[in-house]
């Protein structure tokens, strides 16, 4: 089992451009999470997919997207990146049975420099 | 807006010293509260998950209790190694629909040898 795995593990962007993160989990959970992590400022979700076909916005969801591929894959897109858009980007899923008890499991990040 | 707070937000500790932080987070409609250990370049991994008042869980040289009814809970490191050192956050669960999460901003914890 791979878990949650994040591509790409960095990139560099200019203003301006688009980009999209990939994320994949194996662990057959139902419920997928994207947050950005800021120095001092701990996990802020962006946007969240509780199950699949289903997407819904988190704290912080402008300047981005998501697309629920598939129970597998959650993609998050920067239509035009920005330098407020710098961050480190984590995706997470959990079984989301509706107990809360469900753990998240984290990918290993992706870091973002928008110049 | 829903808020959950840890304290301090760093501490600095000398091998073999006991440390304790804290966590506070709403206290109506309490579900769950999350505690994640996370090391530098490396992802966050669950470490308790504490649902009922008075809970207190356990694992190795790490505890954590919880207070419902005030809204807080404490982690505690008993005699700390310099593989202690990582940012631990809370996380409070907010709904069992969705199954999201409300992250503090964490404790990041250095263990000096």
């Amino acid at each position: 089992n791979a878990g949650v795995t994040q591509t790409p593990k960095f990139q560099v962007l200019k203003t301006g451009q688009s980009m999209t993160l990939q994320c994949a989990q194996d662990m057959n959970h139902n419920s997928m999470y994207w947050y950005r992590q800021d120095p001092g400022m701990g996990l802020r979700l962006i946007y969240y997919s509780a199950s699949e076909g289903t997407t819904d916005k988190g704290e912080v969801p402008n300047g981005y997207n998501v697309s629920r591929l598939n129970k597998r894959e959650f993609s998050l897109r920067l239509e035009s990146a920005a330098p407020s858009q710098t961050s480190v980007y984590f995706c997470a899923s959990s079984v989301s049975s509706g107990a809360p008890t469900d753990t998240q499991y984290f990918g290993p990040g992706t870091r973002l420099t928008v110049l | 807006i829903l808020n959950v707070e840890q304290s301090p937000q760093s501490l600095h500790v000398q091998e073999g010293d006991s440390t304790n932080f804290t966590c506070s987070f709403p206290s109506s409609n309490f579900y769950a509260l999350h505690w994640y250990r996370w090391e530098t370049a490396k992802s966050p991994e669950a470490l308790f998950v504490m649902t009922l008042n008075g809970d207190e869980k356990k694992k190795g040289r790490i505890s954590a209790t919880l207070n419902t009814k005030e809204g807080y809970s404490y982690l505690y490191i008993k005699g700390s190694q310099p593989e202690d050192s990582a940012t631990y956050l809370c996380a409070f669960f907010l709904s069992s629909n969705t199954g999201k999460l409300i992250f503090g901003q964490g404790t990041t914890l250095q263990v000096k040898p």
